[in-house]
């Protein structure tokens, strides 16, 4: 019930593509969904996040799209950069009752190649 | 940079041992998250601490330990160290009131159990 399922494992996107990652979660009550995004020998960075009230937040190149009815919600990346390449992670919380703690995604290795 | 600071960055220690890994969150965060991150299990969530009180626990060992000091520093104690707690942790702070739940995450400090 806690887990969230991230997919593909690895992308790989020509430059100026778009890149899709996608995630599934099957705990109902979560309400909070981050993606953070983690450079090598660095700790994750926040990017984006949103909750269940809404079905689409946009920050800059940066797209979620949440689909409450299938639990899902994925992370759209317009106009890819090299310096885009990173692993990014989902995540899941239930605020009210885990005080924030978040549930993981396995995570997705992004090459974008110019 | 997150703001929030860990220390050591890498320590290397012998099975048996015992270690403290230090975090000092970002200035008016009042909780502190610490996360493992390996190569089977991914990043998982250890144990939150607000305002000095426990308050959140996930999958963390019986030898495996942390408090949170008036100052809001917080330290993470690993002992008995076997070959499979060499991995990567990372604490992350918020400030986890008022609707505000980002985390921000720390560099990490890489831990080697020889």
């Amino acid at each position: 019930q806690q887990q969230v399922k991230q997919s593909p494992q690895s992308l790989i996107v020509q430059k100026g593509g778009i890149s899709i990652i996608n995630c599934a979660y099957e705990n109902t009550a979560f309400d909070y969904f981050p993606w953070y995004q983690q450079f090598p020998g660095k700790g994750p960075a926040l990017l984006i996040a949103i909750r269940p009230d809404v079905s689409e937040k946009k920050e800059g190149r940066f797209t979620i799209s949440f689909n409450k009815s299938a639990k899902q919600f994925s992370l759209h990346i317009m106009d890819s950069q090299p310096g885009d390449s990173a692993t990014y992670f989902c995540a899941a919380s239930n605020l009210s009752t885990s005080y924030g703690k978040l549930t993981f995604g396995q995570g997705t290795i992004l090459t974008v190649h110019p | 940079d997150s703001g929030v600071t860990q220390t050591p960055k890498h320590l290397i220690t012998a099975t048996g041992q015992r270690v403290t890994l230090r975090c000092s969150p970002r200035s008016g965060d009042l909780s502190v998250y610490w996360y493992q991150q390996s190569l089977d299990q991914g990043l998982q969530f250890l144990i939150q601490y607000y305002n000095g009180e426990e308050r959140a626990k996930g999958n963390i060992l019986e030898r495996f330990s942390a408090q949170q000091f008036p100052d809001l520093h917080s330290e993470l104690n690993l002992s008995s160290l076997e070959l499979g707690d060499s991995a990567l942790y990372f604490c992350a702070s918020s400030v986890a009131q008022g609707g505000s739940y980002e985390q921000y995450f720390g560099p990490g400090t890489r831990l080697t159990v020889t």
